[in-house]
């Protein structure tokens, strides 16, 4: 069965304090990975879509990284409102080559204190 | 900026009743899923749907689980005779590519 781990579970980091969020995943023929931000009580919010080895995105303080195993969300200087939970997923092939269907990870809990 | 809409943001019901959860798709979109997340838990599939039908569904999607699209901008999820464990946020999302989720339904099966 493909899997998603997310570490660490939680971080807490003050204000500036850049870290990095991992994101190992076991999949037959990854289609992509993506990363999600979620607040409490809101639905997932997308970030980045990463689809081969090597592949980096950057929006703002988060940069997202992948390899042929993992993949990691670096934040840079964070700040107060970084604060989520964020998720990774990977898409797996569905049964119209069109469609997929996501696999989450269970997500970092990141808490930026001022 | 265009949004996946969901409505209520919160219901309760009886348990063994029937709920519909009710969703706007993002307009030009093509494919329609649906996600669920009992709190302190993952984000899992339930359904997948394109021209009309569903594509695929997960495990969790049994005959007491059913999605329509009544019209061009409607997208339903009906949960027949609910059950305590169907309590949770639902989600709906829908895509080009990447998928884009709405804020969620709040299901309380008391």
């Amino acid at each position: 069965e493909d899997q998603v781990t997310q570490s660490p579970e939680a971080l807490r980091l003050q204000e500036g304090e850049s870290s990095s969020l991992n994101c190992s995943y076991t999949v037959s023929g990854l289609r992509g990975l993506f990363w999600y931000r979620q607040d409490p009580g809101k639905g997932p919010e997308f970030l980045f879509t990463l689809y081969s080895a090597g592949e980096e995105k950057e929006k703002e303080r988060l940069k997202a990284t992948l390899t042929k195993k993992e993949s990691f969300l670096h934040i840079t200087a964070p700040k107060p409102e970084d604060s989520a939970t964020y998720l990774c997923a990977v898409q797996e092939p569905g049964m119209n080559t069109g469609f997929q269907k996501l696999v989450f990870g269970t997500g970092t809990r990141l808490l930026v204190s001022p | 900026e265009p949004e996946v809409t969901q409505t209520p943001s919160h219901q309760v019901t009886q348990m063994g009743q029937e709920v519909i959860l009710r969703c706007v798709p993002i307009s030009n979109h093509l494919y329609f899923y649906w996600y669920r997340q009992i709190l302190g838990q993952k984000v899992e599939f339930l359904v997948s749907f394109y021209n009309n039908e569903i594509s695929e569904k997960s495990e969790i999607f049994d005959d007491q689980f059913s999605v329509e699209r009544p019209d061009g901008s409607n997208f339903t999820l009906k949960i027949r005779s609910t059950k305590l464990e169907d309590s949770a946020m639902y989600f709906c999302a829908s895509s080009p590519g990447e998928a884009f989720f709405g804020q969620g339904t709040r299901l309380t099966v008391v």
